[in-house]
């Protein structure tokens, strides 16, 4: 077991709505990544936060965002839903600066259903 | 753009027996490797990682092996259990720093 946590770990919403998916980091980790991972597909880097700021963004519109609060937890924030961002939405947290990469540990995820 | 890929989607072996999961990745400047093990409705777990000035690296009955020159990952699993059954990813760093790239995923299972 990471120490990484997530919530809600399933979650129903509507075409058009917004939701917010939570994530815990690893004690002493102070960079989280946000990945999506469609069914039967690898995960996709959807952005990353060291020390409350943005530190690099996949290829996801602008209607994914994300804050990190000081003491590392995240928020990854999806608005007008979509039918295709039906997935399990996932946290990873690492620990270094920008430009220093090392182990990344993975939190159980967010199943959200988009209907 | 950096691309990941696995050359067995699926792998079915004994119990008891030696596993092998290959992927083949595109970025020669990769310098960081993770594999991870995922279970159905679960998150990635980290088994193993591997850097760019290693070939070879082992831990609890798993081996990573690393040939920079064709740009290809193994994982080697020892006396591979009915726990071992999951998809196995091969993920590489990309830009920024600790945002990796996965590929579609080998399937393992393992028949007792």
């Amino acid at each position: 077991e990471t120490g990484v946590t997530q919530s809600p770990t399933h979650l129903i919403k509507t075409r058009g709505q917004q939701v917010t998916l939570r994530c815990s980091s690893q004690s002493g980790h102070n960079t989280v990544s946000w990945y999506q991972q469609a069914l039967g597909q690898g995960p996709q880097f959807i952005f990353q936060y060291y020390r409350e700021e943005e530190n690099g963004r996949g290829n996801f519109p602008p209607r994914f965002s994300g804050l990190q609060f000081p003491n590392y937890s995240s928020e990854l924030n999806v608005n007008a839903l979509e039918l295709d961002d039906s997935a399990l939405y996932l946290c990873a947290s690492s620990s270094g600066p920008p430009g220093q990469v090392g182990e990344q540990y993975f939190g159980p995820g967010t199943r959200l259903t988009v209907t | 753009g950096e691309s990941v890929g696995l050359h067995l989607p699926t792998l079915s072996v004994q119990e008891g027996d030696n596993s092998i999961i290959n992927c083949a990745y595109s970025n020669s400047a990769s310098d960081y490797f993770i594999w991870y093990k995922q279970e159905s409705g679960k998150g990635p777990q980290f088994i193993i990682d591997i850097r760019s000035n290693m070939d070879k690296r082992q831990g609890q009955r798993v081996t990573v092996l690393l040939n920079k020159t064709v740009k290809h990952l193994s994982l080697q699993i020892a006396a591979t259990q009915p726990g071992d059954s999951a998809v196995y990813f091969c993920a590489e760093n990309g830009e920024p720093r600790n945002q990796f790239y996965f590929g579609t995923g080998t399937s393992l299972t393992v028949i007792p």
